[in-house]
């Protein structure tokens, strides 16, 4: 099994319309969670991170995470074409070393 | 958060030759890290970087195929030796943790033909 399962997409949805992104991990001593946007031959972006269960809000994205089922998921409300991009969840059990997912395209259709 | 200047962008390279990828960060730090990201795939951590130490290697990556320098503390490249088309992959440096994420340079296309 595989320490981060992510959905590779692509993803087409209507502009205006809420994205759901996902990822789940198999170990649980994992603590910090985190979201990348990668844009088209440019390097990842740090778009959330968090530490603990629960949600974190930070404009129009979400970010929850669900320890209990290692779940984490990102939330993109009135979703734009400027949207588009790979959207990468990682993970970390200490400050050192991270695990990226493989990466979710998204479209955004306007 | 730290500004990082990769280079180059890009580049094509034959087969048998080295390419070395400079990052350049606007801050000291203690640990710069260099990834691989290859088509359809995550990124995967080749190294990290401490200044006036050794790098420290992920399973799978050794020192001759990938040396890396650390001459301060804000600067790292990375050699990528005796190239195959296998390398073909884009090279990421990145900075951070410490609790509040990660940085990560614009990264180096890389094509070996």
């Amino acid at each position: 099994q595989k320490e981060v399962e992510q959905d590779p997409g692509p993803l087409s949805v209507p502009e205006g319309a809420i994205v759901s992104l996902n990822c789940t991990y198999s170990n649980s001593a994992f603590q910090y969670f985190m979201w990348y946007r990668q844009y088209s031959r440019k390097g990842p972006e740090l778009l959330m991170y968090t530490y603990s269960s629960g949600n974190k809000e930070d404009g129009r994205f979400t970010a929850q995470v669900d320890k209990s089922s290692k779940y984490i998921s990102l939330f993109i409300r009135d979703s734009q074409p400027s949207d588009s991009a790979t959207y990468l969840c990682a993970i970390s059990n200490r400050d050192d070393k991270i695990i990226f997912g493989k990466g979710t395209r998204l479209h955004i259709l306007p | 958060s730290a500004v990082i200047s990769q280079k180059p962008s890009r580049d094509i390279c034959q087969r048998g030759t080295s390419l070395t990828i400079q990052c350049q960060v606007d801050s000291q730090v203690t640990m710069m890290f260099w990834y691989r990201q290859q088509p359809g795939q995550s990124l995967t951590l080749i190294a990290t970087a401490n200044q006036g130490s050794e790098a420290t290697y992920e399973s799978g990556f050794v020192i001759d195929k990938f040396p890396i320098s650390r001459p301060n503390l804000t600067f790292s490249t990375l050699t990528v030796s005796n190239m195959s088309p296998e390398d073909s992959s884009i090279y990421l440096c990145s900075v951070g943790g410490g609790g509040g994420g990660y940085t990560f340079g614009s990264g180096t296309r890389l094509t070996v033909v």
